[in-house]
Parts: C-alpha cells; structure tokens; sequence
C-alpha cells in the first residue's frame, strides 16, 4: 500500500513569490495534515483538512491556505514568500478523525518538501 | 498551550546499549504515539498507545502509556546503528484532534 507522496521534494523561491506544495494521502484517509518544521526544530502544526474543508489551523499568518480535493489530496499555499518560511513542510493523513476513534489520531507522514526562499 | 517535554534532549550511546526516553505532559492525554524522524525524512509512526498502564512492543522497542496519563516511556533493546534519530512523542487532547509532539530525543550511537 503506498504511503503519503508530497511533491517536489525540494522547492527554492524568491522572498515575496509564492509557494505550492502537494500532498497525497494513504488511500482510505479523508483527514490531511499540514506541518512546518523549521531546521531542529519541532513540528508545527499549521492546517487540518477533512472531507474538502478546513477544519482547524494553527497560529500562522492568513498567508499559509490551502485546499483539500475530492479525490482527499491536498495543496498548502504560501504567499508573499519570507526568509523565515524555509521549513520542511510535513504532510500528514489518517482516517477520517472521530473523537471516540482511537485510529484516527494515528498520523501518517509523508517524506516533506523542503522549501528554501532565498 | 499544550506542551510535551521530552527528556533527555540527547543521547550519545554505544551500539549494543539499552535506551529510555521519556515524554511528560502538563495535562492528561487519552493516546500517545511514537514517532522516529531520520534526517530530511518525515517521522515514522513507531508505536501507538491507548490506555493508560497499556504496555506494546514494536521488534526491541516498547513503549509505555503512564498511569497517570501524563506520561510515556520509550525503551530501545541492544540499540544499532539505524536507531540514530529524533524520537518524538505526540499525543490529543481529549475530543482535539490536533496532536501536540514533544521536543523530541536525539539518539546518536558513537561507533
């Protein structure tokens, strides 16, 4: 069964341009998380997508959008690129989350898309 | 906020070595998962717990979910050299479905 695919693997843009980044998830997730994770440092969690809506976001700027597809994959969006957004950005998918459903807290990565603005 | 510390922060271990790593929490949480992240890699789900006392193996590592709820043990067996990694901890907030991860533990094993 495959895993999370994110593409590209590697991405360098331009302070001020803006940035795709793409996510499949494991066939049978509906739910799609979005992370940044700054060079050692932890993993932030930036957006939660379930069923084509956004469901929940973290404490990052209006900047960082995206969207969920109805085939379950997703876009994270990044405008007017800034030095500080270099990251690994982390996709992550489980099953659709249910507060009683043990399994769907379980969270599966993908390998991440390391962004450099230069 | 939430917060996961993770101790120790680092580990420098000979091959062959045993390994514990501990995360600790200010609040209760319901599940604890445990990840490994090798460099430029997205973590891997190792183990997964969901009652508290509830011990799992995963081949040599087996992890723990405290009694209080506030925390969880991860132990390594005879480490080896493809063990080297940040091991994370992450866990809900009951009836939230972000997971918050700890500071992670960065396990080296010196040659």
């Amino acid at each position: 069964e495959a895993g999370v695919t994110q593409s590209p693997t590697h991405l360098i843009k331009t302070r001020g341009q803006q940035a795709t980044l793409r996510c499949s998830p494991i066939s049978g997730h509906t739910s799609v998380y979005w992370y940044q994770q700054a060079l050692g440092l932890g993993l932030q969690f930036l957006l939660w997508y379930d069923e084509g809506e956004e469901r929940n976001r973290g404490n990052f700027p209006p900047r960082f959008s995206g969207r969920q597809f109805p085939n379950y994959s997703s876009e994270l969006n990044v405008n007017a690129l800034e030095l500080e957004d270099s990251a690994l950005y982390l996709c992550a998918s489980s099953l659709a989350w249910q507060p009683w459903a043990v399994k769907s807290y379980e969270q599966y990565f993908g390998p991440g898309t390391r962004l450099t603005v230069t | 906020g939430q917060q996961l510390n993770q101790s120790p922060q680092s580990m420098f271990i000979q091959e062959g070595e045993d390994v514990s790593m501990n995360c600790t929490s200010s609040s209760i949480f319901n599940t604890w998962l445990w990840y490994k992240q090798e460099p430029g890699e997205g973590p891997v789900l190792l183990i997964a717990l969901y009652k508290a006392g509830e011990l799992t193996s995963n081949g040599r590592l087996t992890a723990q979910f405290g009694i209080t709820r506030k925390d969880s043990f991860l132990n390594i067996s005879a480490s080896i050299p493809s063990d080297v990694g940040i091991y994370f901890c992450a866990g809900p907030n009951f009836g939230n479905e972000k997971l918050t991860f700890g500071t992670g533990t960065r396990l080296t094993i010196i040659p």
